[in-house]
């Protein structure tokens, strides 16, 4: 079956630096979607790319679809202390097909 | 409008017990999808049910059941609950006639099995 991975899968961070986390699908997704989860929250919808190639920003956040859709990886600048949580990407493998599978998630934590 | 409503939000059971937890969507929101999330593990697809009927199932046993109401709320039920059941099941509602395939996660039941 379709599977999700995502490195790292945690992420400690100095505030104001930059950091990466990647998600890879064993299968062709036909789109990629990007939640965050607070600590004590619930996963809040961050974005969905659809297109190959695609790159989407949310101020200090860089979202990228690959070519061959099967990864994507989101970038954060200048990280801050609310960027603290839980990334997970997620993906159905059509749009006929909705059962969404989430990676295991990249867990940040922020040193200020 | 309401966000995702889920009861309860904490349970205790023991070994052997059955339980139900509830979920009611966003309105006209006719989409319900099932989560169990476990720590490390990320979120596991239990299942998604549209119009009352489950259109896809994830890789779960039997003693996990669900079904959806003609109001879309949905229930799942966990029948002779094991210590591994202990998650926090999660129901996420969507709206299919949309663009997107955002899910709307409600904050989650919490289920310790002792």
């Amino acid at each position: 079956g379709q599977q999700v991975m995502q490195i790292p899968q945690y992420q400690h961070v100095q505030e104001g630096e930059d950091f990466t986390t990647y998600c890879n699908s064993s299968t062709t997704l036909s789109n990629i979607q990007w939640y965050k989860q607070r600590p004590g929250g619930h996963p809040v919808f961050l974005i969905q790319l659809v297109k190959s190639g695609e790159v989407k920003k949310q101020k200090r956040l860089t979202f990228q679809f690959g070519e061959a859709k099967k990864n994507s990886s989101l970038h954060i600048t200048a990280t801050q202390t609310t960027d603290v949580g839980t990334y997970f990407c997620a993906g159905p493998p059509s749009s006929n097909d909705y059962k969404l599978s989430f990676g295991a998630g990249t867990t940040v934590t922020v040193r200020a | 409008k309401a966000g995702v409503t889920q009861t309860p939000r904490y349970l205790i059971k023991t070994r052997g017990q059955q339980v139900t937890l509830s979920c009611s969507p966003i309105s006209g929101h006719r989409s319900v999808s099932w989560y169990q999330q476990t720590p490390g593990q990320g979120l596991q697809f239990l299942f998604e049910y549209f119009s009352e009927t489950q259109r896809n199932k994830g890789n779960f046993p039997g003693r996990f059941s669900g079904r959806q109401f003609s109001n879309s709320r949905s229930e799942m039920n966990v029948s002779t609950l094991e210590l591994g059941d202990s998650a926090l099941y999660l129901c996420a509602s969507r709206d299919r006639s949309s663009n997107t395939g955002e899910l709307f996660f409600g904050e989650g039941s919490r289920l310790t099995v002792l």
